[in-house]
C-alpha cells in the first residue's frame, strides 16, 4: 500500500511570497487533514476534510491560509503571504473512515517550509 | 477541550537500558488514547493506541503503554531500548465521539546512547 505523498520536501521563500503544498492520501481514505508542526512542538491541526467537504477549519489563519481539495482526493495548502512565523513543517495526514475517532491517522514525511 | 501534557521534553538513556516515557491528559469527555513516533525528517508513524478493554497495551517495537484512567496518565514503556529508538515520541488524545481530532503533546525527544 503506497503512503502519503508529499511534495515539495523542502521550500524557501521570502516573507510576503506564497507558496503551496501538495498532498495525496492513501487511496480510498475518505478524511485528510493538514498540520503545520513548528520546531520543538507537537503537530497542531490547521483542516480537516471529508471527501471535499471542510470538517473543521477552526484553528488555519484564514486570512493567508488556504486549503482545497478537489474530487475528495488529493488537496493543496496554500499560504499567501508568508510570514516568519510559518517557518514549520507542514505534514498532511488520511484516515479511512470518517467520523470514526478510533482510526489511525497515516502521516506524509512532511513539507519544511523555511522563511528568510 | 483536550489537553495533553508530556512531562520529559528530553530523555537520554543507555542502550538496552529500560525507558519511561510520561503522558498525561485533561478531557472532560471519553477519549482514545495514541502514541506516535517521528523519526528524522519523517512523518508520524503509530506506535499503539488505546480504545477501551485492556489497560496494558502493546506496540510495534518493542513497546507497551499503560492507561490509568484515576491518574489520567498514558506512559509509554519498552524493557530495552537500541540505538534505532532514537526519535520523537508523540503522545495525542481523541474525543471518542465524532470525527477523529487528535491534539498532541509537546512530544519527548528519546537519545540512546552507546
Amino acid at each position: 500500500e503506497a503512503g502519503v505523498a508529499q511534495s515539495p520536501r523542502y521550500k524557501i521563500i521570502e516573507k510576503r511570497q506564497s507558496v503551496a503544498f501538495w498532498c495525496n492520501p492513501i487511496s480510498g481514505h475518505a478524511t485528510l487533514y493538514w498540520y503545520q508542526q513548528i520546531l520543538g512542538q507537537g503537530p497542531k491541526l490547521l483542516i480537516q476534510f471529508q471527501n471535499n467537504g471542510v470538517v473543521d477549519d477552526s484553528q488555519l489563519p484564514k486570512d493567508r491560509f488556504s486549503a482545497e481539495r478537489l474530487k475528495g482526493v488529493d488537496s493543496t495548502l496554500k499560504i499567501q503571504p508568508a510570514k516568519l512565523e510559518d517557518s514549520a513543517v507542514y505534514l498532511c495526514a488520511s484516515s479511512l473512515e470518517p467520523g470514526q475517532g478510533s482510526q489511525p491517522q497515516h502521516f506524509g514525511d512532511g513539507t519544511r517550509l523555511s522563511i528568510l | 477541550a483536550q489537553s495533553v501534557t508530556q512531562l520529559d521534553s528530553q530523555v537520554p538513556v543507555f542502550e538496552e537500558a529500560p525507558v519511561e516515557l510520561r503522558c498525561n491528559y485533561s478531557s472532560s469527555v471519553s477519549v482514545y488514547l495514541f502514541w506516535y513516533v517521528q523519526y528524522p525528517n519523517q512523518g508520524l508513524q503509530l506506535l499503539l493506541k488505546y480504545l477501551s478493554g485492556s489497560t496494558l497495551v502493546k506496540g510495534i517495537n518493542g513497546f507497551e503503554a499503560e492507561f490509568n484512567k484515576s491518574q489520567t496518565s498514558f506512559h509509554l514503556r519498552k524493557p530495552s531500548v537500541h540505538i534505532s529508538d532514537t526519535a520523537e515520541y508523540f503522545c495525542a488524545v481523541s474525543v471518542i465521539q465524532g470525527a477523529q481530532k487528535l491534539v498532541f503533546g509537546q512530544g519527548t525527544r528519546l537519545t540512546i546512547n552507546p
